[in-house]
C-alpha cells in the first residue's frame, strides 16, 4: 500500500540557518511526488514537484527537495530560514488513479 | 482571477441543519476534489470528480453528496450537520493525463457546527 510519512509534526529553526523537513514514501509504483505549503488560515500552494525527471527539484521561495529512490525519501530543504516560511509542509505522493496520498503535516516554526 | 474558489469562505451554523458549500475552477481542468481538513490539520480526501463523473468516493457517511454539474464545478452539500464536521474543507482541481498531475486548492471554508 501507498503510505507517506513525514518524520517531524515540528521542526524549529532560527532566521538564516537551514531547513530540513523529512519524508519517507512507500509505493509499488513510480511516484510523482510534490511539496505542498500552507500558511495560517490560507489553501495549500504547491512549492516544487518530482515526476521522474531530474531528482534535485528546485521550487519557490528557494526551497529545494532531491528524489532518493535507494531511500525511499524526498526531503525539502532551505539554506536560509525566513520568518515568513513559518508554515504548515505537506509531502504528497501520487502513484496513479486519480488519488493522491497526504503526508501529516509538518509544522515549521522560524524564531527571530 | 482565482483560480479555484470556494464559497463560502466561513460557515457557522447549528447542529442538524443543512448546508452547502460550493467550488468553482476556471484551471480548464478535468478533475476536481473535495478534502476535509482536522484541527490537527490532517488532510483526508472525501471525494473526486472527473469529467463529472464519481471516481474517489472514500469512507464518509451519506449525509455528505457531492454534486458536480459539469466539469468547472463541484459542490458539497451536508445534511443533518453534526458537531464532528467541523472542519476546513477544501476544494482541489487538477488536470489527468499530465505528468505532475498536480492539484490547485481553493482557499478553504471553515464550517463550525455548534
Amino acid at each position: 500500500a501507498q503510505s507517506v510519512t513525514q518524520l517531524d509534526s515540528h521542526v524549529s529553526v532560527s532566521e538564516g540557518t537551514p531547513v530540513l523537513l523529512r519524508c519517507n514514501y512507500s509505493s509499488s509504483y513510480s511516484p510523482s511526488l510534490f511539496w505542498y505549503v500552507q500558511h495560517p488560515n490560507k489553501g495549500l500552494q504547491l512549492l516544487l514537484k518530482y515526476t521522474s525527471a531530474a531528482t534535485l527539484v528546485k521550487g519557490i521561495n528557494g526551497f529545494e527537495a532531491e528524489f532518493k529512490k535507494s531511500e525511499t525519501s524526498f526531503h525539502l530543504t532551505k539554506p536560509s530560514a525566513h520568518m515568513s516560511d513559518a508554515a504548515e509542509y505537506f509531502c504528497v505522493c501520487y502513484t496513479g488513479g486519480f488519488k493522491t496520498i497526504f503526508g501529516a503535516g509538518t509544522r515549521l516554526f522560524v524564531k527571530a | 482571477d482565482t483560480a479555484v474558489s470556494q464559497t463560502p469562505k466561513y460557515l457557522v451554523t447549528q447542529m442538524g441543519n443543512d448546508k452547502s458549500i460550493k467550488c468553482e475552477q476556471n484551471l480548464g481542468h478535468d478533475t476536481m476534489y473535495w478534502y476535509k481538513q482536522d484541527s490537527k490539520k490532517f488532510l483526508k480526501i472525501m471525494f473526486s470528480y472527473n469529467n463529472k463523473e464519481l471516481i474517489i468516493n472514500e469512507t464518509v457517511p451519506n449525509r455528505f453528496s457531492p454534486k458536480s454539474p459539469d466539469k468547472a464545478h463541484l459542490n458539497l452539500h451536508i445534511n443533518s450537520l453534526e458537531l464532528g464536521d467541523s472542519a476546513v474543507y477544501f476544494c482541489a482541481s487538477s488536470q489527468s493525463g499530465s505528468l505532475s498531475y498536480e492539484q490547485y486548492f481553493g482557499p478553504g471554508t471553515r464550517l463550525t457546527v455548534t
